[in-house]
């Protein structure tokens, strides 16, 4: 019951922009876009989401296409400590996705020196 | 805030062993969630609770696994009799019930540590 898919590796050099997609192109209205990321085998951590507009926080940016059916995640000044799995999940604030969220397996982002 | 607290942190059983995780979520937060990860399968939902209650328990894999949220403050996730197939990380992650903060819609996971489970 996938509703996002991501490549499976991706990798950047320090100090660049890392743009890592998603496609979420079954999406419905009352769908939010999360972004969360697991460093080595620690839980994973909550990063940014947004519903329509574009997003910025202290750790990334989230740009979200205008039919919703995509987004992407940007570092933008990627450093080793990126180095990580980054998952696009879809959350709902009612009906079935607001609790089955599926993260399946993810972007393996390498940040090289 | 302590965050998500799982234990035990690492656990060794030989097959046919009864295991139990145990999982504490952060105060006030009214959503439990327990995830499994694989390398082969990746990052897996098991069950979710919400208000101590189970929701949806349709990735739990069979009878042998069960969960259970006495209160808000613990849940547990047992698997009797374990298998070597079992061997994985265990997350828990807890939720705020939905809804919107400032106008804006909240609802972020907290994961904890995970319990990494090897069975012999």
């Amino acid at each position: 019951d996938a509703k996002t898919t991501q490549p499976t590796s991706m990798d950047c050099a320090e100090g660049r922009a890392a743009n890592l997609p998603c496609n979420h192109s079954t999406i419905s209205g009352n769908e939010y876009v999360y972004w969360y990321r697991q460093i080595h085998s620690q839980g994973p951590q909550y990063i940014i989401h947004g519903l329509k507009n574009n997003e910025t926080n202290e750790m990334a940016s989230l740009i979200i296409t205008e039919d919703r059916k995509s987004s992407t995640l940007i570092l933008p000044h990627a450093t080793l400590r990126d180095t990580a799995v980054y998952y696009c999940i879809v959350r709902g604030y009612r009906g079935s996705t607001l609790g089955r969220l599926y993260f399946g397996r993810g972007t393996q982002l390498t940040v090289w020196p | 805030d302590a965050g998500v607290i799982q234990s035990p942190r690492h656990e060794v059983t030989e097959m046919g062993q009864e295991v139990t995780l145990r999982c504490k979520p952060i105060s006030g937060h009214d959503y439990l969630f327990w995830y499994r990860q694989t390398m082969m399968r990746g990052l897996e939902l098991l069950i979710y609770f919400n208000n101590n209650v189970p929701i949806d328990d349709s990735g739990m894999p069979e009878d042998r696994f069960s969960a259970k949220m006495p209160n808000a403050s613990f849940s547990t996730l047992k698997i009797q009799p374990s298998e070597p197939r079992d061997s994985a990380v265990y997350f828990c992650a807890s939720s705020t019930d939905v809804g919107l903060a400032g106008g804006r819609f909240t609802g972020e996971l907290f994961f904890g540590e995970g319990s990494r489970l090897t069975v012999l």
